[in-house]
């Protein structure tokens, strides 16, 4: 059962466009919603995360959206570029005290010059 | 700070072989966690660890043992490989004060055959 649904598998985007990947999720305990980035052969690593009394958080072009009532939330890239083609992945964490990660299934995403 | 790493790489198992993948960080984090990855299925929570001599089971912990006997060190153990361990295992440590982030390690690659 997977607990964070994640959407697109795979998005092609052309430079300067904006990408957006959608995240849903179930269980109403989570209570923080960050953002990996994966480049090929690399660990994830941190990109913007966002807390369920936000309603959106930007930094420089990433931007998340979030809904409670609908539970989902989204990545918005603006003006992507092809140093942005990665693999992202959506998580939720709940329970502070164990830093515990649930990671969705991840979006490759290609940005053609 | 080296931050992350991991050891080996790269490893190659015969079915009911056990091994010992390495993980160490030196920036003195109280939380490290043991993921999966595999193509499809995202980030998958293996075994965690808030805190030296305390461990717990994530998602998928069938067949994977783990210990934390120093802050610095959570090694995961293969017990007796099987084909679907075939994975990229990550290992990430965080701290509680920006709570979970969390810095992942360069990855090792396992096939089982």
């Amino acid at each position: 059962q997977q607990q964070v649904k994640q959407s697109p598998q795979s998005l092609i985007v052309q430079k300067g466009g904006i990408s957006i990947i959608n995240c849903a999720y179930e269980n109403t305990a989570f209570d923080y919603f960050p953002w990996y980035q994966q480049f090929p052969g690399k660990g994830p690593a941190l990109l913007i995360a966002i807390r369920p009394d936000v309603s959106e958080k930007k930094e420089g072009r990433f931007t998340i959206s979030f809904n409670k009532s609908a539970k989902q939330f989204s990545l918005h890239i603006m003006d992507s570029q092809p140093g942005d083609s990665a693999t992202y992945f959506c998580a939720a964490g709940y329970g502070g005290a164990t830093n515990k990660l649930i990671f969705g299934t991840g979006t490759l995403l290609a940005v053609q010059p | 700070n080296a931050g992350v790493t991991q050891t080996p790489k790269f490893q190659v198992l015969k079915t009911g072989q056990s091994m010992t993948l390495q993980c160490a960080q030196d920036m003195n984090h109280e939380y490290m966690s043991w993921y999966r990855q595999d193509p499809g299925m995202g980030l998958r929570l293996i075994h965690y660890s808030v805190g030296a001599g305390i461990t717990d089971q994530g998602e998928v912990p069938n067949g994977y043992n783990v210990s934390r006997s120093t802050t610095e060190d959570f090694p995961l153990r293969l017990l007796s490989a099987a084909p679907s361990q075939t994975s990229v295992y990550f290992c990430a440590s965080g701290t509680g004060r920006i709570l979970y982030e969390q810095y992942f390690g360069p990855g090792t690659r396992l096939t089982v055959t």
